[in-house]
């Protein structure tokens, strides 16, 4: 039984460029979280999906950033014109029966 | 929102030696779990652990709700073990995803 799939595991942008990150729940699971680990710090809640609906949304910044669970295919969180502040690692997570699992990550680096 | 604490913030062991990890929170909440982030980066569940105790391995937990604690215990630490162990709780039924995570603890076992 696969884990919480992440792809890619490793991303560098360019300033102003955009990044795609997308996660695979597991199999199952229909909820879907995202959230950023600044370096030192723990993770932060961005936001929850369900299939084709946003459930809660308020950890996302106003700009740039936006996510999606369509009713075929991953999640994707998408990150628009990036920023050396985006430099983060994102991970994804899905949930069943009120425990989480997370996916291995994504480390985006912006140059 | 609700606060979640972790002690100690740093602990180094020998090889052998035993662990407890604590993990305070500010309001009551309903779903608490632990997680091991080694050093790739990888958030490895260790227990869902809303109230009582379990035991896993040389791993055990224990969360006493009425009083907002929850301890983490490590016996026969190995190099292993090393990394970073994050306490992380839900305040509202959001399907278990939504979670609060303390700031961690690092852990360093020396051979």
């Amino acid at each position: 039984n696969a884990g919480v799939m992440q792809n890619p595991r490793h991303l560098v942008r360019r300033r102003g460029q955009e990044a795609r990150l997308r996660c695979s729940p597991m199999k199952g699971h229909s909820h879907v979280y995202w959230y950023r680990q600044l370096p030192e710090e723990g993770l932060k809640f961005m936001v929850y999906l369900q299939k084709e609906n946003i459930i809660d949304e308020s950890g996302m910044p106003k700009e740039r950033f936006s996510a999606e669970f369509p009713k075929e295919g991953p999640s994707i969180l998408r990150i628009q014109q990036v920023v050396r502040g985006d430099s983060a690692a994102y991970f994804c997570a899905s949930s069943r029966d009120f425990e989480a699992f997370f996916g291995q990550g994504t480390r985006l680096t912006v140059v | 929102g609700i606060q979640v604490e972790q002690s100690p913030p740093d602990l180094i062991l020998q090889e052998g030696a035993n662990s407890t990890l604590r993990c305070n929170f500010s309001d009551s909440v309903n779903n608490l779990q632990w997680f091991h982030q080694n050093p790739w980066g990888q958030l490895i569940n260790l227990f869902y652990i809303p109230s009582g105790t379990k035991q896993n391995g040389r791993l055990s937990a224990t969360t006493v709700a009425t009083e907002r604690y929850s301890l983490l215990y490590i016996s026969s630490s190995q190099t292993t073990d090393s990394g970073v162990y994050f306490c992380a709780v839900e305040r509202n039924y959001n399907q278990g995803g939504k979670l609060i995570f303390g700031q961690g603890t690092e852990l360093s076992v020396k051979p």
